[in-house]
């Protein structure tokens, strides 16, 4: 089946050391999505690729970055991880086409522990 | 800017219908989305309807979509337990190039 794969489920780092989440996915679409979420609230988009071009939130914090080395990867680094950012990780993809109706498709999320 | 609100809680029988509401500000939405999300889990993709259209039905899904007052609606017929979860409501345009999910509810269903 088609699908969005995340791994780890869950990552255990410690305050202030790097840490990189993995995203890949076997729909070909042509954008793909990084999203943190915090306990009972919506999903905050931190940035998206469209293609190979990268869209950064204006309120995503420099500590976040992103790599997509080819359609089907996509990594979310977070270069110094404080305890706020202790979230559910999630990754999405979409197609942007004319016969597209837009909606993203989600990945099962990456639980970071940050001790 | 843009905004999607709904009610935080909704609590029904199981067996009852539930009807989970949703009201956005964007008149150019092209498309709008109900997701469910179980604990621990990502977003799943219930069903989808184009702005130009008032219906959808999914055997026991029916979206029901008031453009003029922006009202989007989610009704699950024959509650069941498993249907317990947040479930969000999510508008997209400018060829979704924007995407804005509301707060989501979190449907409790009772024995």
């Amino acid at each position: 089946d088609a699908m969005v794969i995340q791994n780890p489920r869950y990552q255990v780092t410690q305050f202030g050391k790097p840490v990189t989440l993995s995203c890949s996915q076997t729909l070909n679409h042509n954008v793909m999505y990084w999203y943190q979420q915090k306990s009972s609230q919506a999903p905050k988009l931190l940035f998206h690729y469209y293609d190979k071009d990268f869209n950064n939130e204006a309120d995503t914090p420099d500590n976040f970055q992103s790599r997509r080395p080819n359609t089907s990867f996509c990594f979310l680094d977070i270069r110094s991880p404080g305890l706020g950012d202790a979230a559910m990780y999630l990754c999405a993809t979409s197609s942007w086409d004319r016969a597209s109706s837009y909606e993203q498709y989600f990945g099962p999320g990456t639980r970071l522990t940050v001790t | 800017g843009e905004d999607v609100e709904q009610s935080l809680f909704l609590s029904v029988r199981e067996g009852d219908s539930s009807v989970i509401n949703c009201t956005y500000t964007d008149s150019s939405s092209t498309y709008l989305y109900w997701y469910k999300q179980e604990p621990g889990a990502g977003l799943q993709l219930l069903t989808y309807i184009f702005s130009n259209m008032d219906m959808k039905q999914d055997q026991r899904l029916t979206v029901l979509l008031n453009k003029k007052d922006k009202h989007l609606s989610l009704r699950i017929a024959d509650t069941q337990t498993g249907d317990s979860a947040i479930y969000f409501c999510a508008e997209s345009f400018n060829y979704g190039q924007n995407f804005v999910f509301g707060p989501g509810t979190r449907l409790s269903v009772l024995p």
